[in-house]
């Protein structure tokens, strides 16, 4: 199967942690790629490969992989961290891209 | 560093084929797939395609065959066709650049490090 399932929204404290899930087959094979999108704009890439962060994304952002589950974490959430977040992935078995259905963040 | 600039028509009857193109800007194709994405209002991201500087595309199966998604190495250029649009097809549609290698020992790696702006496609129903 190539969905990847995430919980519709979390909230969090200015300063406090949050964890977002993804769930998935294709997370066996592939690491998640975590995307963040604020409302109007692109979506941004956050984290990648095992917890890898591009330039410029701040080390509060984590990763982590356990099975068919993958986590991102965000440790000492900001306001500017608000938004919707996606996990990515490929389904290797049907090659093609996928990517979960999203979770809300909102900065209390 | 790589930037992405897309254009096309934004309004569209239904059955008429959308068409928009992509450049590179800052960077060649180089190893890498380009992709297109969609994202319909208030909905998630949906993937629709890829395509690398051979030409070897891969496309989502949910589209049913409508999708072409082509290359211009020369201006470093790619674009995406889907025909037959109906109002379903409504969406922002964005391109990027799509990275895909293995993760040793036992994993990949897949992702979109750079995307475009993204380009708003209405179908009227």
């Amino acid at each position: 199967s190539s969905e990847l399932t995430q919980d519709p929204a979390v909230s969090v404290a200015v300063g406090q942690t949050v964890r977002i899930t993804c769930q998935g087959d294709s997370l066996r094979n592939y690491h998640a790629t975590w995307y963040h999108q604020r409302p109007g704009q692109a979506p941004i890439l956050v984290l990648y490969g095992k917890s890898d962060r591009p330039s410029g994304i701040p080390d509060r952002f984590s990763g982590s992989t356990s099975g068919n589950t993958a986590s991102l974490t965000i440790a000492g959430a900001q306001a500017e961290d608000e938004g919707d977040y996606y996990c990515g992935s490929r389904d290797s078995g049907a090659n093609l891209g996928v990517f979960g259905t999203g979770t809300k963040v909102t900065v209390l | 560093q790589v930037q992405l600039q897309q254009w096309g028509a934004g309004l569209l009857e239904p059955s008429e084929t959308l068409s928009l193109t992509c450049a590179v800007y800052g960077g060649s194709f180089g190893n890498n797939y380009w992709g297109w994405i969609r994202q319909p209002p208030g909905k998630a991201l949906e993937w629709i395609g890829e395509i690398n500087r051979s030409g070897i595309t891969n496309q989502n199966p949910s589209l049913k065959g409508r999708v072409a998604i082509l290359t211009d190495t020369s201006k470093s250029q790619f674009s995406l066709r889907l025909s037959s649009v109906t109002a379903a097809d409504t969406a922002i549609y964005y391109c990027a650049r799509a990275v895909w290698q293995r993760s040793p020992p036992n994993y990949f790696d897949y992702y979109m490090d750079v995307w475009g702006r993204g380009t708003t496609v209405t179908v009227p129903s």
